[in-house]
């Protein structure tokens, strides 16, 4: 198994450009979350996932906008990149209600200027 | 709302030392304490986690100990070696699709 993937690894963006973050997983769980960390401020949770076609939101969603499709897939956009969401970006997978057994991303350093 | 605080920020500990980062969280509906490892430019990883019916857990030179009536939790590493540098964040999660993360410890062991 792959487990968690993402890509693309680095990303610069300039301020008002769009992009999405690819996040896979291979082990067939229903939870997704996709985090940013940002120095001194730990993981925040930007949305999450319970299955297809169900999203809601986490602590820091403004900026950030998901969908899920499939139980493999789970993309990031970011509509209009600013500086503030410079960042390392980690997507994350758990079976359903074993959240406290999550599975993470090698993870995405984004750059925005 | 539910917050898990964790300390300290930062740890330098003498190679073959013991290590502790402590935590403490604030919904007392959590019963799952996992502990992740997250080596430089790499995903954080769960080390170990202690359910709220156990007092402590160990696996080698890792132990982690659980007082729910204080609401305080600890990860232990004795012994330390270099390849133990890393960030250590603790969690609290109700054993259902939320998990709650405390802010992180950088451990660094000196030689």
């Amino acid at each position: 198994n792959a487990g968690v993937t993402q890509t693309p690894k680095f990303q610069v963006l300039k301020t008002g450009q769009s992009m999405t973050l690819q996040c896979a997983q291979d082990m067939n769980h229903e939870y997704m979350s996709w985090y940013r960390q940002d120095p001194g401020m730990g993981l925040r949770l930007i949305h999450y996932s319970v299955g297809a076609g169900i999203t809601d939101q986490g602590e820091v969603p403004n900026g950030y906008n998901v969908s899920r499709s499939t139980t493999e897939d789970f993309p990031l956009r970011l509509l209009s990149a600013a500086p503030s969401q410079t960042s390392v970006y980690f997507c994350a997978s758990s079976r359903q209600g074993n959240a406290y057994e999550q599975y993470f991303g090698p993870g995405t350093r984004l750059t925005v200027t | 709302g539910e917050n898990v605080e964790q300390h300290p920020s930062t740890l330098s500990v003498q190679e073959g030392d013991s290590a502790v980062i402590k935590c403490t969280y604030s919904d007392s509906a959590s019963n799952y304490f996992p502990w992740y490892k997250q080596e430089l430019g790499k995903g954080p990883q769960l080390i170990i986690d202690i359910r709220s019916n156990v007092g402590e857990k160990k696996d080698q030179r890792i132990a982690v100990t659980l007082n729910k009536t204080a609401k305080h939790f600890s990860l232990h590493i004795t012994e330390t070696q270099p390849e133990d540098s890393a960030v250590y964040f603790c969690a609290a999660s109700r054993g259902d699709d939320k998990i709650i993360f405390g802010k992180g410890t950088r451990l660094h062991i000196l030689p």
